[in-house]
């Protein structure tokens, strides 16, 4: 059965600065994966995805992730986040044939003005 | 365009009651899926419907059941509910069904079990 880890359970960055939000997956194939954005009271948003070619994909509000097959890992990364990035954020994966998802545990992100 | 909507918004219920939680996909979307979001984790899979089909279901008891009517919209059904269905529980609509579709997610319906 597939999975996603999610090895941060909360993470706090400055203003400006970088970050970097990691996820593994286990599965024995390429999976398709994506990564949602959480805030309070809303919905689930699709930040970007990943389903085959170039590794480093670009997704929405200047995020970007780098699919690496021989480290099972998907990790997310913005160079320089803003307060408005406050959110919990999910890594996820489906296999196809039914879009169902598996999400991780998900990972809170603070900013710090 | 409207999102995916859900009703309600907050649902407070005793143990051992039922309870309906409705949602309406984004016009045009056949597809369906349900999910549930316990506090501190990340949303798990209960059903996906297609074409008023059910085509995936996640590991939940029976107590769970769901429906979708002509017009796409869903019904997520939860019998004699426990404390630990307390979550948000989150609709999803995609186009199709297969492949890969976009989910888009809804706000979630929060429900409290006392």
């Amino acid at each position: 059965a597939q999975s996603v880890t999610q090895p941060d359970i909360h993470i706090t960055v400055s203003e400006g600065a970088s970050l970097e939000l990691r996820c593994n997956y286990s599965y024995g194939a390429t999976p398709y994966l994506f990564w949602y954005v959480q805030s309070p009271g809303q919905g689930l948003q699709l930040l970007l995805k990943y389903f085959s070619g170039d590794t480093l994909v670009q997704g929405i509000k200047g995020f970007e992730a780098e699919f690496k097959r021989s480290q099972s890992s998907f990790n997310l990364r913005k160079p320089s986040v803003h307060w408005s990035d406050a959110a919990e954020y999910f890594c996820a994966l489906t296999t196809g044939g039914g879009n169902k998802l598996t999400f991780g545990t998900g990972t809170q992100l603070k900013v710090e003005l | 365009d409207a999102g995916v909507t859900q009703s309600p918004t907050h649902l407070i219920k005793t143990r051992g009651q039922h309870v309906t939680l409705r949602c309406s996909p984004i016009s045009g979307h056949k597809s369906v899926s349900w999910y549930q979001q316990v506090l501190g984790q990340g949303p798990q899979f209960i059903f996906q419907y297609y074409e008023k089909e059910e085509r995936g279901r996640g590991n939940f008891p029976d107590r769970f059941s769901a429906r979708q009517f002509p017009n796409y919209s869903s019904e997520l059904n939860v019998n004699a509910l426990l404390l630990g269905d307390s979550a948000l529980y989150l609709c999803a609509s995609s186009l199709v069904y297969g492949g890969y579709n976009e989910q888009f997610f809804g706000p979630g319906t929060r429900l409290t079990v006392l």
